[in-house]
């Protein structure tokens, strides 16, 4: 079983549009995170999130938002497309916030 | 606020020799130190890790690191590499306070190549 897994793997969409990318966990871990790599493949983190608290990267965009339904899932939803954000998109978990982070496969996004 | 620096961005080694690629982390405290590899098209997978204790660390396929405070540096070596190492490492650092969700911070890379 995939420990930590996100659909789709690919998503080509125009400018402008609004999509979701979903990411599940089944290590039972409490604090998940969303990741972007860029071109150059530099990771930065974008947000991390516990049923407690999330915290964002105050460098990404509003039109970015984590949606949580629950305990094994943290969705990424990305209002207005734009070119600059076609990048790769990882998941991430950890049992505690202080603890190694499991990555899932990555979603590569093309806004066209 | 932490930092990774990776100053090498590729290394070519021949298949079959030593291998050491360099990390060096800012932190104000002693930090969780982690190295993970990245073939193409893939996710990332963890090598190893350092949270505390001995300052050698073993991992997965070969792999240890070093934790040098003083040179606040955190190695990765391998005595012996084969083809299907080539790939992306990335070393990283965590934080451990202010609760710790605030993700890690990963150096920029570095491509490794082997020379057959």
């Amino acid at each position: 079983d995939t420990a930590v897994s996100q659909t789709p793997k690919y998503l080509v969409t125009q400018m402008g549009n609004d999509k979701s990318i979903k990411c599940e966990q089944n290590l039972g871990h409490d604090t998940m995170y969303w990741y972007k790599q860029d071109s150059k493949k530099f990771l930065k983190i974008m947000f991390s999130y516990n049923n407690k608290e999330l915290i964002i990267n105050e460098t990404v965009p509003n039109r970015f938002s984590p949606k949580s339904p629950d305990k094994a899932h943290l969705n990424l939803h990305i209002n207005s497309l734009e070119l600059g954000d076609s990048a790769v998109y990882f998941c991430a978990s950890s049992q505690l916030a202080t603890d190694t982070q499991y990555f899932g496969p990555g979603t590569r996004l093309t806004v066209l | 606020a932490q930092s990774v620096t990776q100053p090498d961005i590729h290394i070519t080694v021949s298949e079959g020799a030593s291998l050491e690629l360099r990390c060096n982390y800012s932190y104000g405290a002693t930090p969780y130190l982690f190295w993970y590899v990245q073939s193409p098209g893939q996710g990332l997978q963890l090598l190893l890790k350092y949270f505390s204790g001995d300052t050698l660390v073993q991992g997965i396929k070969g792999f240890e690191a070093e934790f040098k405070r003083s040179q606040s540096s955190f190695n990765l070596r391998k005595p012996s590499v084969h083809w299907s190492d080539a790939a992306e490492y990335f070393c990283a650092v965590g934080a451990r306070s202010g609760g710790g969700a605030d993700g890690l911070t990963f150096g920029k890379g570095t491509h490794l190549i082997i020379q057959p």
